[in-house]
């Protein structure tokens, strides 16, 4: 059965980085995408962004361009998602959601259980 | 970016009633290809989102056959035929017409 498992819980401090992983098992890892979602405490869902596990082609939401790099490891069936200039309003969960391959395609069938990462002093 | 607006914020339903939620983008979702790309997401209390409806009117595997989608363009409906306790969540449409994705701000449904 298709599986999507993420790290733990990361408490990180303003200014600092976060990686979050997200391990697929029961498909052919490569021939999906990965989008990221995250949602602040109480809110909606926010799409981050997306990347083919296929050849690594990436589309970031353009508010986080800059500050986030998604990258994939094939070897191990492994996506990751890394923030960087953590700020207060960072503070999320984070989840990642299987995709289509060749582009963000909002097809989000299977997701990861969540990561929380919070940002405080 | 698209702006994806839903209607109402929250309902709550008697069990076995039916309930509509709108969601209304700002710009066609109708892609040249032919399909349009609106869907329906389903986030249950303490859980992830769950798909229930992709390309405005398909009903992802498993998702039970009272939940439809209709709509075209701009104008989109999610509709529970008869509402059980276990559809308490929140809704939320999400367009990918674009590079942008942008879901609602979702649509919190109740047991009465």
């Amino acid at each position: 059965q298709v599986q999507l498992v993420q790290s733990g819980a990361e408490v990180k401090k303003p200014g600092a980085s976060v990686k979050v992983s997200c391990k697929a098992s029961g498909y052919t890892f490569t021939s999906y995408g990965i989008s990221w979602v995250r949602q602040a405490p109480g809110q909606g869902l926010e799409w981050m962004g997306w990347i083919s596990a296929y050849n690594g082609n990436t589309n970031y939401a353009q508010k986080l361009q800059g500050r986030v790099t998604m990258t994939t490891d094939t070897s191990t069936s492994t996506a990751y998602m890394e923030l960087r200039s953590l700020r207060s309003d960072d503070t999320a969960v984070y989840y990642c959601a299987r995709d289509r391959v060749a582009v963000a395609g909002g097809n989000f069938d299977y997701w990861g259980q969540g990561t929380l990462v919070t940002v405080s002093s | 970016d698209i702006v994806m607006t839903q209607t109402p914020l929250s309902l709550s339903v008697t069990p076995g009633q039916p309930a509509s939620i709108s969601c209304k983008s700002s710009q066609s979702l109708l892609h040249s290809d032919g399909k349009t790309y609106l869907y329906w997401y389903l986030q249950k209390p303490g859980q992830p989102p769950q798909l229930l409806i992709y390309e405005v009117s398909n009903r992802f595997s498993g998702v039970p056959d009272r939940f439809s989608g209709s709509g075209s363009g701009t104008d989109f409906t999610l509709k529970i035929s008869r509402v059980e306790a276990e559809d308490v969540g929140v809704y939320y449409c999400m367009q990918s017409i674009q590079p942008a994705l942008t879901f609602g701000g979702g649509t919190k449904v109740e047991i009465k």
